[in-house]
Parts: structure tokens; sequence; C-alpha cells
């Protein structure tokens, strides 16, 4: 049973273009959920998070934002550039569990 | 800062040996620490979480077990390794009991067994 669902496998936007990924998820449980990036052959490095009391977070070109009533969270990149290229993998956290729940990743490109 | 180191980087092993990762944590005391699976097209499947020296959770049935002889060292073994072990190991860590709290990943260990 999979939580946490990144539907689009894929994602190819123009540099300077605004990149949207979305999630959802199932488990009305999770009150904590964080984006990360991965490059190939490295580790996830941590870009953002929103708790649910919140509908809106954002840091510079990232912003998240979620819609609990929907289940979806969404990231958006603004404007997006070559270097952002890499594949988003949305994580989600259950009360304090410490133990984050991820979804299959999207791969964004970003073109020049 | 805290850093997170895994080694090796990468590891080919053959069928039936055995297998040890290794990851370090500086910078930090009394840490969450973490071990994932990242198999081909696969999200990241969490296999075991440590909360403190000897303490350990197995998230998934599996070949593999983990053991955290000191508090910023997580080892992640096998006696014989299958070739459904495959995959990219990943480290990470948390602030220990602080709720909700990022989790920071080390390079990771690209496994192959053939």
């Amino acid at each position: 049973d999979q939580q946490v669902k990144q539907n689009s496998p894929s994602l190819s936007v123009q540099e300077g273009r605004i990149s949207i990924l979305n999630c959802d998820y199932t488990n009305s449980m999770f009150d904590y959920f964080l984006w990360y990036k991965k490059y190939p052959a490295e580790g996830p490095t941590f870009l953002i998070s929103i708790s649910s009391i919140k509908d809106k977070n954002e840091d510079g070109r990232f912003t998240v934002f979620l819609n609990k009533s929907a289940k979806h969270l969404s990231l958006h990149i603004v404007p997006s550039q070559p270097g952002d290229s890499a594949v988003y993998f949305c994580a989600a956290e259950k009360g304090g569990s410490e133990k984050l729940v991820f979804g299959k990743g999207t791969k964004l490109t970003v073109n020049p | 800062s805290q850093t997170i180191h895994q080694w090796p980087a990468t590891l080919v092993q053959p069928v039936g040996s055995p297998l040890s990762l290794e990851c370090t944590v500086e910078g930090t005391s009394n840490p969450n620490l973490y071990w994932y699976r990242q198999a081909a097209g696969r999200g990241l499947q969490l296999l075991f979480y440590s909360v403190g020296i000897g303490q350990i959770s197995s998230e998934v049935p599996q070949n593999l077990s983990a053991s955290r002889p000191q508090d910023r060292q997580f080892i992640l073994s096998s006696k014989k390794l299958l070739l459904s072990d495959s995959g990219f190991y990943l480290c990470a860590w948390s602030v220990g009991g602080a709720g909700s709290s990022e989790q920071y990943f080390g390079p990771g260990t690209r496994l192959t067994v053939t």
C-alpha cells in the first residue's frame, strides 16, 4: 500500500519557467511533509518542509503548498534552472514518529 | 556543522558472501539513525531505525541486520547476500527526540550482488 504517491515519473520544463511537482498521500495521520532533491549516485538533499498547520512555505525559489482536504501537496520552483534537474522525492511523517514515508520520485529536467 | 559518512561508495559482492556497510555521523550527539534502500526505479524504503545505542527497529522482513555499537555509528550487515539485495543503500540521521524533523542523508553505497 503506497501511502505517498508521486504519479508523474518525469517532468520537463524550459529554463526560466515554473516547475510544479505533485504529491498525494492517503494517510490522514501524516502531519509533516518534506521535499528532497537527489542527483544520481548521491544521497538526497533536504529542500523544504511544511507542517500540517500551514498551507504554504516558501524558501527562495522553492514554495511548497499543502491542501489537507485533498491530501495533496506540491512543490513550485520559480524560475527553474538547469541545475534543478534531478529526481525530487516527496516524504511524509506521522505524528512525531520520526520516520519518513517516501514517494517514488519525479525526475525533473530543465532544458536550457 | 554535522557531517555523515558512508563507506564504501561502491561494492560488488558474490551471492552468499557477507556484507558490512558502515555509517558515521559527526557534529551531533544522540542522533536518530536510519538505513534506507533505493532499488532500481523505486523510492526510498526504510530498512532500519535506531534511537540509541543497541536500539534497532526493523521496518521490513529481510536478509539484512543492523547494529549501533556507538552513538554515532550505524552498521548494516548480512551473513549471506542474495541477488535481491542489490541496490543503493543510504544512511541518514535526524535530531533525536525532536519529533518531526528533517533527515539528512549520506552519499550512499551502490551494492551489486553478482
